[in-house]
């Protein structure tokens, strides 16, 4: 049962336009949300986060939309450079109780490719 | 990232072996995660430790096992390697809730 779904495996967009990368959720009790950009070789770099409180977090060129009551969130770079060409992830988070804790569950990637 | 180092980078062996992963910080975070990525199916957690000697179980946990003796290291071990654990290996660290993870540059493990 996979809890955090990424649709689209590929994306390409010209330079200097908009990308928008979704992702949809099921587990309820997910209250943090992030995007990792991951290049060939290279191990995934955290870009953007949002808590569950909030529905817009920005960030340069990078801001991420969350819509709880459709258990949908979006990255979106403006304006795409050839440099974001890589593997998106979404990934999400509930609170562990004990330890305190905390997982992260992944989505399966959007290979974002932007075309100079 | 320069906190985080795993070794080693790159690992042929065949199955039936044992194998070792280490991953070792210079951060002091409480946290941290052992997660595979295969083609397909993104990265998953197998193992994650919460401090030294505290850990737990993942959800592909299953022919892994991991220690913990000190702040700085994390070790995943493969007790008899079989094929389908071939796969590309990371470490994370984590400093605590709705904080993200920073990981390593992965371990490419490949069991013939």
């Amino acid at each position: 049962d996979q809890q955090v779904k990424q649709n689209s495996p590929s994306l390409s967009v010209q330079e200097g336009r908009i990308s928008i990368l979704n992702c949809d959720y099921t587990n309820s009790m997910f209250d943090y949300f992030l995007w990792y950009k991951k290049y060939p070789a290279e191990g995934p770099t955290f870009l953007i986060s949002i808590s569950s409180i909030k529905d817009k977090n920005e960030d340069g060129r990078f801001t991420v939309f969350l819509n709880k009551s459709a258990k949908h969130l979006s990255l979106h770079i403006v304006p795409s450079q050839p440099g974001d060409s890589a593997v998106y992830f979404c990934a999400a988070s509930a609170v562990h109780s004990g330890a305190g804790s905390y997982q992260l569950t992944f989505g399966k990637g959007t290979k974002l490719s932007v075309i100079p | 990232d320069a906190g985080i180092t795993q070794s080693p980078r790159h690992k042929v062996t065949e199955t039936g072996t044992p194998v070792t992963l280490r991953c070792h910080q210079t951060e002091n975070h409480r946290y941290m995660y052992w997660y595979r990525q295969d083609p397909g199916h993104g990265l998953r957690l197998i193992h994650y430790s919460y401090g030294v000697k505290d850990t737990d179980k993942g959800e592909v946990s299953d022919g892994y096992s991991v220690s913990r003796s000190k702040t700085e290291d994390f070790l995943l071990t493969l007790e008899s390697a079989t094929s389908s654990q071939t796969s590309v290996y990371f470490c994370a660290l984590g400093s605590g809730i709705n904080q993200p993870q920073h990981f390593g540059d992965g371990t490419r493990l490949s069991i013939l």
